[in-house]
């Protein structure tokens, strides 16, 4: 089982550019979801999906998509990168009430 | 004011010593989290509560739901412990309670 994986795990990226980040989880989990972590902030939630086909925005959606066609892959896009956006991204899926699984973050940076 | 509060914010001790990390929060839960993130690393699940105490090897969660506060308890504390523990609560009102509220970390640092 490889649980929760992200890709990619580093990438610098020029302001305006555009990438899709992407979650993989292989447990079969309803509950999707995308944070991002600053320093001094604790992890703040951009979007989740609480099944295939559905997605809802969270504390801090601007400058994010995301879709979720397939149960086991939730992707986070952003199609103008600004600086702001420099942080590290994590995944999460859960099932239900149960306990959240983590993938490795993504650290991306903006210049 | 955030709804997880945890203290202290950073914490050094020598290996070997007992540690004790809190979290208090201010809305109604169906559970809490303890997480744990080493520097530069992903972050693992190492416990969820909704009750009284877990334990784990050398790691021991408990909650008080009535209090709304809970502690992480680190015994014969190692460097390897050296890490961002980070408590998260899931609020149990309005729909949300399969979304999670963090808070803050803790930075801890064990010196052999």
């Amino acid at each position: 089982n490889a649980g929760v994986t992200q890709t990619p795990k580093f990438r610098v990226l020029k302001t305006g550019q555009s990438m899709t980040l992407l979650c993989a989880q292989d447990m079969n989990h309803e509950y999707m979801y995308w944070y991002r972590q600053d320093p001094g902030m604790g992890l703040r939630l951009i979007h989740y999906s609480v099944g295939e086909g559905t997605t809802a925005k969270g504390e801090v959606p601007d400058g994010y998509n995301v879709s979720r066609l397939k149960k086991q892959n939730f992707l986070l896009g952003l199609e103008s990168a600004a600086p702001s956006q420099t942080s590290v991204y994590f995944c999460a899926s859960q099932t239900g009430r149960l306990e959240a699984f983590f993938g490795q973050g993504t650290r991306l940076t903006v210049v | 004011k955030n709804e997880v509060e945890q203290s202290p914010q950073n914490l050094t001790a020598q290996e070997g010593e007992f540690i004790t990390i809190n979290c208090s929060y201010s809305v109604g839960i169906s559970a809490l989290h303890w997480l744990q993130q080493h520097p530069g690393g992903g972050i693992v699940s190492l416990f969820m509560l909704s009750s009284g105490k877990k334990k784990h090897g050398r790691l021991i969660a408990t909650i008080n739901i009535q209090e709304k506060h809970s502690s992480l308890h680190i015994t014969a504390s190692h460097p390897r412990d050296s890490a961002v523990y980070i408590c998260a609560v899931r609020p149990n009102s309005g729909g949300s309670n399969y979304k999670l509220t963090f808070g803050k970390g803790t930075l801890l640092t064990v010196n052999p």
